[in-house]
C-alpha cells in the first residue's frame, strides 16, 4: 500500500527566503505526482502536476521536481511572500490517489 | 465561471441522523470523488464515480453512501452507521484519461463542507 510522507509538518520562514518542501512515497510505480495548496477551511488548489516521465515542472516562483526511483519530490518556493502561507499537500497517483498530511507554511513579514 | 460547488459550508448532525452533502460541477467532467480530511492526516478517498449510475468504494466507504444520477451531481450521504463523522469533506472532479483511469488526470476541488456532530 502506497504511503506518502511530508516533512516537515510545519515550517516558519521570514519573507524573501527560498524554501524547499519535501514529499516521499514508498511505491515508485506511479502515473504522476501533484502538489496542492490549501488555505485554512478551504478546498485544494492544484499547483503543479508532474508526470512519471518528467523530472520537473515550473510555474512562476514554484518549481517541483520528481525522482521516481528514490520515491521523492520537492517543491521549491523562491522569494517567499506572506501570501504563500498555507498548507501544501502532495499526492501520488496510480490506481488511486494517496495524499500526504501536508506541510503548514507560515511566511512572516 | 466553471467550477465545483459544495453545500452547505457547515452541517450539523444529530446522533442517529442521516445527512446529505451536495456536490455540483459544471466542468463537464466525467469523474467525481469524495474525500474526508481529518486534522493532521492526508485526504482519504470515500467514493468515486467515473460515469453516471456507476460508482466505486474508496478506502473508507463504510457508513457512507453516494448516488450519480446526473453527470453534474454526486451527493454524499453520511449515515447513522458512521460513528465518527466529524471531519472536513471535499468533493473533486476530473476528466478520465484515455487509458480509462480517472486518477491520471488533474483533480479540481470544491470549497468543502465541515460536518459537526451535536
Amino acid at each position: 500500500k502506497q504511503e506518502v510522507t511530508q516533512i516537515p509538518a510545519a515550517l516558519s520562514v521570514p519573507e524573501g527566503e527560498n524554501l524547499v518542501l519535501n514529499c516521499s512515497f514508498t511505491d515508485s510505480a506511479i502515473y504522476n505526482l501533484q502538489w496542492f495548496r490549501q488555505d485554512p477551511g478551504k478546498g485544494l488548489t492544484s499547483l503543479l502536476l508532474i508526470q512519471s516521465s518528467q523530472r520537473e515542472q515550473t510555474s512562476g516562483r514554484l518549481n517541483a521536481s520528481l525522482d521516481k526511483s528514490s520515491g521523492r519530490s520537492t517543491l521549491y518556493i523562491a522569494a517567499s511572500q506572506p501570501g504563500d502561507s498555507a498548507t501544501y499537500l502532495c499526492a501520488v497517483k496510480r490506481n488511486d490517489m494517496r495524499f500526504g498530511a501536508g506541510t503548514r507554511l507560515t511566511v512572516k513579514p | 465561471d466553471g467550477g465545483i460547488t459544495q453545500s452547505p459550508k457547515y452541517l450539523f448532525r444529530k446522533e442517529g441522523q442521516n445527512v446529505t452533502l451536495s456536490c455540483e460541477q459544471n466542468l463537464n467532467h466525467d469523474a467525481m470523488y469524495w474525500y474526508r480530511q481529518d486534522p493532521g492526516q492526508g485526504l482519504r478517498l470515500i467514493y468515486y464515480s467515473q460515469i453516471v449510475n456507476d460508482f466505486q468504494k474508496g478506502d473508507i466507504a463504510e457508513g457512507y453512501s453516494v448516488s450519480r444520477e446526473k453527470k453534474e451531481s454526486f451527493p454524499l450521504t453520511v449515515t447513522s452507521a458512521q460513528k465518527n463523522p466529524t471531519a472536513f469533506y471535499l468533493c473533486a472532479s476530473s476528466i478520465v484519461a484515455t487509458s480509462g483511469s480517472p486518477f491520471q488526470e488533474t483533480q479540481y476541488f470544491g470549497p468543502g463542507t465541515r460536518l459537526l456532530v451535536l
